[in-house]
């Protein structure tokens, strides 16, 4: 089982809608767990950190955190086109993040 | 603030060849980690320097090695290129805290010919 999974895509969504990304995780200790986005060609930049189960909003992006399901997932509402990216789920161990494969995120104008 | 900066951009090397890359991390950032991002494997952890000290490697070949000076700026070494070393090599930059919030630079795109 890989340490971090994410929902295979790629994801098509129109503009204005909600694009939904979701991720598992392995290590039942993981107290952090972070989002990152990355266009293409370019290097992932980070988007939202998550400690606490529940909800963090941060603009048009809601992260949940579930830790006893090892759940972690990332809703941007009213998707535009400049949300067009690769988006990381990451979950920090042993000195390191291991990231999932990424879900490719397309928003149609 | 200024954010952390990768050196150089791009390179084009021969196979055989061995390669040098550069990283300085965000001011007041202790901690350097290295990755190889490829289409096939994704982002792939290669080592992680803390006050000069090696905390983590990955499962990469000896060819793949690192250093930290006291500055905190990293470097990497990869000897010996193969045509698959061709890659996006990133470096990111945490603080010494154990949430381990990471932040990339902008990556150097390395080609073996």
């Amino acid at each position: 089982q890989k340490e971090v999974e994410q929902n295979s895509g790629p994801l098509s969504v129109p503009e204005g809608a909600i694009a939904s990304l979701n991720c598992t995780y392995s290590d039942r200790v993981s107290q952090s767990f972070f989002w990152y986005r990355q266009y293409s060609g370019k290097s992932p930049e980070l988007i939202m950190s998550i400690y606490s189960n529940g909800d963090k909003e941060d603009g048009r992006f809601t992260a949940q955190l579930n830790k006893a399901s090892q759940y972690v997932s990332l809703l941007i509402r009213d998707s535009q086109p400049s949300d067009s990216a690769t988006y990381l789920c990451a979950v920090p161990n042993d000195y390191k993040l291991s990231f999932g494969a990424g879900t490719t995120v397309t928003v149609r104008a | 603030k200024a954010g952390v900066t990768q050196t150089p951009r791009y390179l084009i090397k021969t196979r055989g060849q061995q390669v040098t890359l550069s990283c300085s991390p965000i001011s007041g950032h202790r901690s350097v980690s290295w990755y190889q991002q490829t289409p096939g494997q994704g982002l792939q952890f290669l080592f992680e320097y803390f006050s000069e000290t090696q905390r983590n490697k990955g499962n990469f070949p000896g060819r793949f090695s690192g250093r930290q000076f006291s500055n905190s700026r990293s470097e990497m070494n990869v000897s010996t290129l193969e045509l698959g070393d061709s890659a996006l090599y990133l470096c990111a930059s945490s603080s010494s805290g154990d949430l381990f919030e990471a932040f990339f630079g902008q990556g150097t795109r390395l080609t073996v010919v």
